[in-house]
């Protein structure tokens, strides 16, 4: 069983590039979530979707794009990548927005140069 | 503002118990989970509480006191293997998950 499968795990990018972090799962969840995770903060949501066709804002989303065209994938975009988008990128999934605990990818590495 | 509060780190001694504690202050409350992650791994879900009291799992245990905003991880019989960061984390009115910025476990032989 895969769970979540994140893609690539780890990256160095030039500033001003264009960056599509893939995410996948198989086990039917409607939610997804992206996270970034930064030294000495806790995780912080970038966008969401609570379910296929749907999308949220988070708390952090600028910079970033997300599409959920299906149940299985939600890809996180970076239009044109700052160095302040360094940081350990990860994909969540749970049940529904209210049931249930987190699943979570293994992380992508992002390092913007 | 939203916040979740947990020490930094804290140190232990292999087969000793310790008490890793969270207050919290948020809009709403729909439950508090407690993650563990190892360095440089994904976090991996260790227990939920909704209902105040002692939620035990093996070794692990979580405590929950709404009306204190406050929880806490207690770890027994710690293993070399429990070193890792504790991450607690709050489920608002809007079903949105806040996090703490987790605490670092240093297990000692």
């Amino acid at each position: 069983i895969a769970g979540i499968t994140q893609a690539p795990t780890s990256q160095i990018l030039a500033a001003g590039r264009r960056m599509t972090l893939r995410c996948t799962q198989d086990m039917r969840h409607n939610a997804m979530y992206w996270y970034r995770q930064d030294l000495g903060l806790g995780l912080r949501l970038i966008h969401y979707s609570n379910t296929a066709g749907t999308t949220g804002k988070g708390e952090v989303p600028d910079g970033y794009s997300v599409s959920r065209a299906n149940t299985d994938d939600f890809p996180l975009t970076l239009a044109s990548a700052v160095p302040s988008q360094t940081s350990v990128y990860f994909c969540a999934s749970s049940a529904g927005t209210s049931a249930g605990e987190l699943f979570f990818g293994e992380g992508s590495r992002l390092t913007v140069l | 503002g939203q916040n979740i509060d947990q020490p930094t780190e804290m140190t232990a001694t292999e087969g000793a118990i310790v008490q890793i504690n969270c207050t919290y202050q948020t809009s709403g409350f729909n439950g508090l989970f407690w993650y563990q992650q190892h360095a440089g791994e994904a976090p991996t879900f260790l227990s939920y509480n909704v209902l105040d009291g002692l939620e035990e799992k093996g070794r692990f245990s979580s405590f929950l006191s709404r009306s204190k905003g406050y929880s806490y991880l207690l770890l027994k019989e710690l293993q070399m293997k429990d070193s890792a960061s504790y991450l607690c984390a709050v489920r608002d009115s809007n079903y949105q998950l806040i996090w703490g910025a987790g605490t670092k476990l240093i297990i000692k032989p």
